[in-house]
């Protein structure tokens, strides 16, 4: 089995700052990770996925992430928020293969604040 | 424009109703999934496929029917409609590359 924790369900950050969003996972096997943005009253958007390889992947919008299989995290950063940062993002795990259904963690609400 | 196509958007149920909320994807992936939002608890899993006639449940499927004829649908029948079920539904399809999301379905249950 697998599960997700996001440390924090609200960050606010001023535009300009360094935005940092922590994702912790467990996992049995070695997993597949990633981070999605939800913009209000839409659906899900793939921000960036690990699944082998580099362990720093960067994504759309100026994010990056980092697989730590020591620290099992997968913190999501980005170096200089924007107001259209503002939003939902969600931390998700999947243990691929035949079990390639998504454990979602429980959401970290972004605020740019001007 | 290629994707998953939900329908309804928005939908008012009585207690006890039944319905179904349509999921359809033109990206030929095997991979479907539903899940539901609520607020503060992400999204949870309801049921999934791995392909036509193959389905699974996931964490919360009590409830809820699914069915997959084809590759490209993967409806999500409610039997009886609960105030529990009061949430937003999304539909996913995919594989490891990752999954695309619908724009989901707006449920009260009344």
């Amino acid at each position: 089995a697998q599960s997700v924790t996001q440390l924090g369900s609200h960050v606010s950050v001023s535009e300009g700052a360094l935005v940092l969003l922590r994702c912790n996972y467990s996992s049995s096997v070695p997993p597949y990770l990633f981070w999605y943005v939800q913009y209000p009253n839409q659906g899900l958007q793939l921000l960036l996925k690990y699944t082998t390889g580099a362990t720093l992947v960067k994504g759309i919008n100026g994010f990056e992430a980092e697989f730590k299989k020591s620290e099992t995290s997968f913190h999501l950063t980005k170096p200089s928020a924007h107001m259209s940062d503002a939003a939902e993002y969600f931390c998700a795990v999947s243990l691929g293969g035949s079990a390639r259904q998504l454990t979602f963690g429980s959401g970290t609400q972004l605020t740019v604040l001007p | 424009n290629a994707g998953v196509t939900q329908t309804p958007k928005f939908q008012v149920l009585k207690t006890g109703q039944s319905m179904t909320l349509q999921c359809a994807q033109d990206m030929n992936h095997e991979y479907m999934s539903w899940y539901r939002q609520d607020p503060g608890m992400g999204l949870r899993l309801i049921h999934y496929s791995v392909g036509a006639g193959i389905t699974d449940q996931g964490e919360v499927p009590n409830g809820y029917n699914v069915s997959r004829s084809t590759t490209e649908d993967f409806p999500l029948r409610l039997l009886s409609a609960a105030p529990s079920q009061t949430s937003v539904y999304f539909c996913a399809s995919g594989n490891l590359g990752g999954y695309t999301f619908g724009s989901g379905t707006r449920l009260t249950v009344v």
